[in-house]
């Protein structure tokens, strides 16, 4: 059966340092991955999407930025955190259109 | 621009009876709608979907309607339970890869 998981589960990262989140898919071949970040109160915000190694569609321009170094491992990243990046961040994946598959999530709040 | 609506944030009702759950949409190229439950802290679980070709798909307590005419779909949950209480998303997929979220309905099912 396929799995996902992401980790950190929970992060406190002051203004201007990195980031760098991690999610990895187990059980399944090319799947579409997808990072979203939930702001407080709000709805699911797509940020990035990839059909394949290497290859990023970003849906929002912002400091962040994400990579798919292996075919089921997804990171985000950022070289400076602003306050504004604090949320809920949840990552994705599917193999079909019917359905889409999340993690657990990262609670990121940035002071 | 919000592609995806759902106008009521939340919702209570009465354990036993129904809930319905509702979500608009403007743009017309979207060929698959889904409903996700979200409890806190944890990912979005995936309920149901439907594709566009069709008005109606039924899933034991579930089931989701759809009238591309008036670009409305509707989650009805009978009967409703305790743990029912989440938050609902609405999910569209255009032709392409990726989903846009609504914002959400937090469902609160009173015993």
């Amino acid at each position: 059966s396929q799995t996902i998981h992401q980790w950190p589960a929970t992060l406190v990262q002051p203004v201007g340092s990195p980031l760098s989140l991690e999610c990895t898919v187990e059980g399944t071949s090319n799947p579409n991955l997808y990072w979203y970040r939930q702001a407080a109160g709000r709805g699911l915000q797509l940020l990035f999407y990839s059909v394949g190694i290497g290859q990023i569609s970003s849906e929002v321009p912002q400091n962040l930025s994400a990579s798919r170094p292996q075919d089921r491992q997804f990171i985000l990243s950022s070289k400076k955190l602003l306050l504004s990046d604090s949320g809920f961040y949840l990552c994705a994946w599917s193999s079909q259109p019917t359905e889409q598959y999340f993690g657990p999530g990262t609670r990121l709040t940035v002071t | 621009d919000q592609q995806v609506k759902q106008n009521s944030p939340s919702l209570s009702v009465q354990e036993g009876r129904i809930s319905i759950l509702n979500c608009d949409y403007t743009n017309s190229m979207f060929d698959y709608f889904l409903w996700y439950k979200k409890y806190p802290a944890e990912g979005p679980t995936f309920l149901i979907s439907i594709s566009s070709i069709k008005d109606k798909n039924e899933d034991g307590r579930f089931t989701v309607f759809l009238n591309k005419s008036a670009k409305h779909l509707s989650l009805h949950i009978v009967p409703s339970q305790p743990g029912d209480s989440a938050v609902y998303f609405c999910a569209a997929r255009n032709y392409g890869q990726n989903f846009v979220f609504g914002p959400g309905t937090r469902l609160s099912v009173l015993p």
